[in-house]
C-alpha cells in the first residue's frame, strides 16, 4: 500500500496564480485532513472531510477550497495565491476522528 | 497562551541517555496523540493515549489527565532518534480537529 500520497513535492508560484494540491490514500480512511505547518508554530487545520461528499473548514480555511467526491482523494485548492501561504502543506488520513491520523510526505510551496 | 505547550523546545543529549519531553495542555481533552517529525519532513503517528501509559520499545508515553500533561521518554537514546517530536490534542468539546504543540527538536549526538 501507499499509504498517502502527496502531489507535488515543491512547488512555486507567482502571486495570484492558482494551483491545486492533490492528496490520495489507499486505505479506505474516510476521515482526510489538510494542515499547513510554518516555521515556529504548530500544525494548523485548513479544511478536512469525515467521508465522500463532506467536507468542513478548520482553523485557518480562508483562500483555500476543498472537495471530496470519492473516498480516496481529497484536493486542495489555491485560488489566487498570496505570499502568506508559503508554507509546507500536509495531508492526512484517519479510520475515523479518534484514531492516529496517516500522514503525506508533504507539498513545500513558495509563492513569490 | 496556546493550548498545548511543549518542552523543551530544543534538546542535545548523548547517545544512550534517557529523555524526557513534556507537554501540558488547558483544555479538556480525550485524546493526545505524539508524532514523530523526520529531518526529511515525513510526520509519523507514535502514540494515541486518553489515559495512563503505551509503550513501544523505546518509546514510552504517559498522560495525567487531572494534572493536563503528558510526557514522552526514550531510552537509550540513539542519533537516529533525532526528529521534531509533536505533541497534539483532541478537545473534548471539539468534534473536528486536533491542536498542535509546536513541536521538541531532539538531537542525539554519537
Amino acid at each position: 500500500n501507499a499509504g498517502v500520497t502527496q502531489t507535488p513535492k515543491f512547488q512555486v508560484l507567482k502571486t495570484g496564480q492558482s494551483m491545486t494540491l492533490q492528496c490520495a490514500q489507499d486505505m479506505n480512511h474516510e476521515y482526510m485532513s489538510w494542515y499547513r505547518q510554518d516555521p515556529g508554530m504548530g500544525l494548523r487545520l485548513i479544511h478536512y472531510s469525515v467521508g465522500a461528499g463532506i467536507t468542513d473548514q478548520g482553523e485557518v480555511p480562508n483562500g483555500y477550497n476543498v472537495s471530496r467526491s470519492t473516498t480516496e482523494d481529497f484536493p486542495l485548492r489555491l485560488l489566487s495565491a498570496a505570499p502568506s501561504q508559503t508554507s509546507v502543506y500536509f495531508c492526512a488520513s484517519a479510520r475515523g476522528l479518534n484514531q492516529p491520523q496517516h500522514f503525506g510526505d508533504g507539498t513545500r510551496l513558495s509563492i513569490l | 497562551k496556546n493550548e498545548v505547550e511543549q518542552s523543551p523546545q530544543n534538546l542535545t543529549a548523548q547517545e544512550g541517555e534517557f529523555i524526557t519531553i513534556n507537554c501540558s495542555y488547558s483544555v479538556g481533552i480525550s485524546a493526545l496523540h505524539w508524532l514523530q517529525q523526520h529531518p526529511g519532513g515525513g510526520i509519523v503517528s507514535l502514540f494515541m493515549l486518553s489515559s495512563g501509559k503505551k509503550k513501544h520499545g523505546r518509546l514510552i508515553a504517559t498522560i495525567n489527565i487531572q494534572e493536563k500533561h503528558s510526557s514522552l521518554h526514550i531510552t537509550a537514546s540513539h542519533p537516529r532518534d533525532s526528529a521534531v517530536y509533536i505533541c497534539a490534542v483532541k478537545s473534548s468539546g471539539s468534534a473536528r480537529q486536533l491542536t498542535f504543540g509546536s513541536g521538541t527538536q531532539l538531537t542525539v549526538l554519537p
